[in-house]
């Protein structure tokens, strides 16, 4: 089975830009969650999508949202990037309690 | 609010030993808790779950103990190799359908 995808791995963006990272999760996996990784702050739950529903949220501003299609792959967007934003986004499938993380995305903000 | 801790920052330890790592946390026990490894510039690797009425996990050379009494996990790694290098995170999660909390991790180096 293919392991999770994300694309793409590396983005620079500047200030106030909005930026759209993707997510396809291992084949019948139906939940996705997405964190953010920072130095400082460590791996930080973003939120939970299980079956095209939000289940679950974490401590973020409104600027960062999601959404997750009917084939379970997932989005994440996040609108007026701060300097803050720059951080490794990681997106991971679940079946039961075993979670499975993809390479993440790198995004940079100037 | 939860508090999750990691031993050290950083753990150094001689190739053949036994690396031991721990994940104290503090309030109510988690229903699950998992440890995960992680290599720089990657996503983190599932490798062991315990449940919190479970004591003890073993999978090859991982070892990984759960203490609800002391609200501590242990993880072993035995026979250590310089490969074993790598950031180590626990991750809890206190219900079902919640989401998982990460630890700030440990990064170990196995030395030749």
């Amino acid at each position: 089975k293919a392991g999770v995808t994300q694309t793409p791995r590396y983005l620079i963006k500047t200030r106030g830009q909005q930026v759209t990272l993707s997510c396809s999760p291992i084949s019948g996996h139906r939940s996705v969650s997405w964190y953010q990784q920072t130095p400082g702050q460590g791996l930080q739950f973003l939120f939970e999508y299980f079956s095209e529903t939000q289940r679950n949220k974490g401590n973020f501003p409104g600027r960062f949202s999601g959404r997750q299609f009917s084939n379970s792959r997932s989005e994440m967007n996040v609108s007026t990037l701060e300097l803050g934003d720059s951080a490794l986004y990681l997106c991971a499938s679940s079946l039961g309690q075993s979670q499975f993380f993809g390479p993440g995305t790198r995004l940079t903000v100037l | 609010s939860q508090k999750i801790e990691q031993n050290s920052e950083a753990l150094n330890i001689q190739e053949g030993k036994t690396a031991t790592l721990t994940c104290n946390y503090t309030n109510y026990s988690p229903a699950y808790l998992q440890w995960y490894r992680q290599d720089p510039g990657r996503g983190p690797v599932f490798l062991l779950l315990i449940r919190e009425n479970e004591k003890e996990k073993r999978k090859e050379r991982l070892k990984v103990t759960f203490d609800t009494t002391l609200k501590q996990s242990l993880f072993h790694i035995t026979a250590s190799q310089p490969a074993d290098s790598a950031t180590y995170l626990c991750a809890l999660r206190y219900n079902y359908g919640q989401n998982f909390v990460f630890g700030p991790g440990t990064r170990l180096s196995v030395l030749p």
